[in-house]
């Protein structure tokens, strides 16, 4: 069974940058059929689509937080990564990484989620 | 990219129904049959529940289903157990730059 795990730092200062790698394990990162992304959560608030990324490097970002956010993908190591830049305390939140499944060559849903992990943004 | 809307809030007592709207624009829900909803209950991750708008994954109870009119999508759960309070969030495709827009959650409440 597909499972994916987000690892990284739980808390960064202001003006750096936030790490996080999702690991997949029970599957491949290189499937054809999905769509990798991470989306955040406030603490109380909703959720937000950060970013997503296709086995082949081709990356899509939220146009609100695109000039901050980069995306990767290590199909060596079955896993993917989250950088966020300049944070400030707005970006304190739970991150998940998540499946997002393709249909007709397009996304549809987010069908297989990691458990999340909570980063904080204080000096 | 906006949020979709969703009321923030939605009530009903053990085996009534209940539906939670989910506003969009003719650029996302309005344009494309890629409407899902996910359950949150506090401190988990969310769970994946519709999808194409009205597809139940496998293990996903019955009770749950999905809907779209024009820019406007829908989830009705039926039968309401205790087990559905929860907070519940829709998600659509938007296209090919925006990709992905949620919308802003809406508590249910399980009298």
């Amino acid at each position: 069974q597909l499972q994916l795990q987000e690892s990284g730092p739980g808390l960064v200062k202001p003006s750096e940058t936030l790490s996080l790698t999702c690991t997949v394990s029970g599957g491949s990162i290189s499937s054809s059929s999905y769509y990798w992304g991470w989306i955040r959560q406030p603490p109380g608030k909703g959720l937000e689509w950060i970013g997503s990324i296709y086995y082949s490097g081709s990356t899509y970002y939220n146009p609100s937080l695109k000039s901050r956010v980069t995306i990767s993908v290590d199909t060596s190591k079955n896993q993917f990564s989250l950088k966020l830049s300049s944070v400030t305390a707005a970006d304190t939140a739970v991150y998940y990484c998540a499946r997002l499944q393709i249909t007709m060559i397009v996304p549809d849903a987010f069908d297989i989620w990691g458990q999340g992990t909570m980063v904080t943004v204080s000096s | 990219q906006s949020a979709l809307t969703q009321p923030a809030s939605v009530s009903g007592s053990p085996g009534q129904s209940i539906t939670i709207s989910c506003t969009g624009t003719s650029s996302d829900v309005g344009s494309y049959n890629l409407v899902s909803w996910y359950q949150q209950h506090p401190g988990k991750a969310p769970k994946l529940m519709i999808y194409e708008v009205s597809k139940r994954p496998s293990g996903v109870s019955n009770r749950f289903s999905g809907s779209k009119s024009g820019n406007t999508a829908s989830l009705t759960i039926s039968g309401l157990q205790a087990e559905d309070e929860a907070d519940y969030y829709c998600c659509s495709y938007a296209g090919s730059s925006t990709l992905v827009v949620f919308g802003g959650g809406t508590k249910l409440t399980v009298l």
